[in-house]
Formats: structure tokens, C-alpha cells, sequence
């Protein structure tokens, strides 16, 4: 069981708006970023977003994240199926290591 | 270019040892804090262990503290995993990673990985 909680899964239609929740706690999100990753099939994790809403060089702004307390969320807009991907959050915990939340596969119906 | 090139995975069975390298190119190797991240086939990811640029300090999920122990060799840009005891569950593809900050002023960063490996096949079974 991760210590971030994600849904499982999640969908949306080619041009829609969909959202993906990451719930943590006091000593991961509450205190330090949330960074998020996008891995597709047989592929290493990507870097999507960083610092809760940064975008690193390349990332459409399509992709956006934002942080509230110990919750985070990752927006992607103008859905395009090439988005379909597993999608993790990551954090610092002060236990001193990364927890990652178990991953939500995006499907585009 | 950055490049990260793991090596030493494979076949082992349980309770034997096996040890991961990471062969950094192409940014201050020293400078960075490293990891390790692993995905058990058909799994999500877990993060297994850090070490800070100068390998002064390190850090473990507590799945593998005692078992697995991190380091590297600022001299030949490279990070091990030294893997004993090994489980069933261990059975992985691991990674290596880098953040996109250096360590400064004393502060290093693990969990924005911005490069990665290819990753290496750990399999542990009899």
C-alpha cells in the first residue's frame, strides 16, 4: 500500500479536461513539493511536473499541478491519446525518503 | 548529454547477492544526490534508497534497510546498490535517477527526477 493515495484509474474523451488527486500527509505533501511523473508502457518515468506546478523544458502546458495542504493534483488539458500513460506523484517525507503514490492509468476512450 | 547506464541485474536466487551499478555521463556527477527506484513487474513505482553528493549520508525504504546498502565513487562517476538477502519481492526493474537540482548549501533532492536509466532486470527466484 503507497504512502500517496491516487485512483487507480482514470479517463477521458480527446479534447476533454481530467484531473488526477493525490492525497498524502502532514509530513510528505503538507511540507514538501509534489512532483509528478508520467511513464509510458515499457518506458522509464518521466519528469512531468516538479516544485507542485513547474513544467520542465519540453512539457507542454497542457500539463499543469497544483498543491493544496496535503493534496495535489495533476490537470491535463486537451486530452490527446498520446497522454494514455501510468501517472505517479512523488514526495519528501521527513522519515528521510521519497514515498510515491501507486499510479493512475489514464486511459483515452 | 546526461546518461545514466545501469548494469548487473539478473538471475539470483533467494538469499543471494547481487550488486547494481549506474555509470554517470554528461553533468558534475558530484554535485547530485542519487537514487534508486524500483518497478516489480505490473507494479507502480518504489523509491529504494538515496545517497547525498558526497555519499556522507544515505537513505532506505524501509522494505530494504539491512539488506541493501547504497554508495558510490565520485572518481568513476558511478552509484552502486550492493543487494543481500535477497526476496522474492525484490524481483525489479531498477533505476537509477538524478534529480534536476544540485545539492547546495548543504540541502540535497531526491524526489524530482528528472533523468533516468534504462533500468535493469533484477529476478530472484529458484
Amino acid at each position: 500500500q503507497s504512502v500517496l493515495t491516487q485512483p487507480p484509474s482514470a479517463s477521458g474523451t480527446p479534447g476533454q479536461r481530467v484531473t488526477i488527486s493525490c492525497s498524502g500527509s502532514s509530513s510528505n505533501i503538507g511540507t514538501n513539493s509534489v512532483n509528478w511523473y508520467q511513464q509510458l508502457p515499457g518506458t522509464a518515468p518521466k519528469l512531468l511536473i516538479y516544485s507542485n506546478n513547474q513544467r520542465p523544458s519540453g512539457v507542454p502546458d497542457r500539463f499543469s499541478g497544483s498543491k493544496s495542504g496535503t493534496s495535489a493534483s495533476l490537470a491535463i488539458s486537451g486530452l490527446q491519446s498520446a497522454d494514455e500513460a501510468d501517472y505517479y506523484c512523488a514526495a519528501w517525507d521527513d522519515s528521510l525518503n521519497v514515498v510515491f503514490g501507486g499510479g493512475t492509468k489514464l486511459t483515452v476512450l | 548529454e546526461v546518461q545514466l547506464v545501469e548494469s548487473g541485474g539478473g538471475l539470483v536466487q533467494p538469499g543471494g547477492s547481487l550488486r547494481l551499478s549506474c555509470a554517470a555521463s554528461g553533468f558534475i556527477f558530484s554535485s547530485f544526490a542519487m537514487t534508486w527506484v524500483r518497478q516489480a513487474p505490473g507494479k507502480g513505482l518504489e523509491w529504494v534508497s538515496g545517497i547525498r553528493d558526497g555519499g556522507g549520508s544515505t537513505y532506505y525504504a524501509d522494505s530494504v534497510k539491512g539488506r541493501f546498502t547504497i554508495s558510490r565513487d565520485n572518481s568513476k562517476n558511478t552509484l552502486y546498490l550492493q543487494m543481500n538477502s535477497l526476496r522474492a519481492e525484490d524481483t525489479a526493474v531498477y533505476y537509477c535517477a538524478k534529480d534536476f537540482r544540485p545539492c547546495s548549501g548543504g540541502v540535497c533532492y531526491f524526489s524530482g527526477m528528472c533523468y533516468w536509466g534504462q533500468g535493469t532486470l533484477v529476478t530472484v527466484s529458484s
